[in-house]
């Protein structure tokens, strides 16, 4: 149980244009979810919490304007990299939160050339 | 704030030798800790927890790891290493009433035959 996805798994876009990501929890209802960002070799730094219904929390130096979050459902969040930059290229992980665990999905590998 | 550190960037073993990952936290209340596996492109896979309780927790795959208030560690141990362990470990904290996860730079583990 406790099975998050993510799709795609990866996309190329070009510089300017937006990409969406969803994440979806298949097995459970999640109230949050949460985005992260994780370059080559490093650790996961956690961009931004949605709850169903209500808007995102970014953390501090996150662009909320360039990295829209909905979570308009309790198994759907999705990311929107708004007029993608070649810096924008990275991995998005989401996760979903139950009972004080998150539950992680597969990530998705952004390249913006 | 909370903080984790894994003080070892990378480590090599032996295939069937034993594993240690170190792993420090700081945090001001009682902490929820976790360990993460992440083979490469892929998302992040719960190993064990602990919440409260016994400080010896076993996990998937083999693990466990002892939770040490006095010296406010969580160290991930293996008796017996497998080719397929080979991945990043990211070791996390996160506290009840504090939804948010904060990860340790992770740890790279090679196996040698």
């Amino acid at each position: 149980g406790a099975v998050v996805s993510q799709h795609p798994s990866w996309v190329i876009c070009k510089s300017g244009t937006s990409v969406k990501i969803e994440c979806r929890s298949l097995d459970f209802q999640a109230t949050t979810m949460f985005w992260y960002r994780q370059f080559p070799k490093q650790s996961l730094m956690l961009m931004a919490t949605s709850n169903e219904g209500s808007k995102a929390t970014y953390e501090q130096g996150v662009e909320k304007d360039k990295f829209l979050i909905n979570h308009a459902s309790l198994t759907l969040s999705t990311l929107t990299v708004t007029s993608a930059h070649p810096e924008d290229s990275s991995f998005y992980i989401c996760s979903g939160r139950s009972s004080y665990e998150q539950y992680f999905g597969p990530g998705t590998r952004l390249t913006v050339t | 704030a909370q903080s984790v550190t894994q003080p070892d960037i990378h480590i090599t073993v032996s295939e069937g030798a034993s594993l240690e990952l170190r792993c420090n936290y700081s945090y001001g209340a009682t902490p929820y800790l976790f360990w993460y596996v992440q083979s490469p492109g892929q998302g992040l896979q719960l190993l064990l927890k602990y919440f409260s309780g016994d400080t010896l927790v076993q996990g998937i795959k083999g693990f466990e790891a002892e939770f040490k208030r006095s010296q406010s560690s969580f160290n991930l141990r293996k008796p017996s290493v497998h080719w397929s362990d080979a991945a990043e470990y990211f070791c996390a904290v996160g506290s009840f009433g504090n939804e948010k996860l904060t990860f340790g730079t992770g740890t790279r583990l090679t196996i040698i035959p």
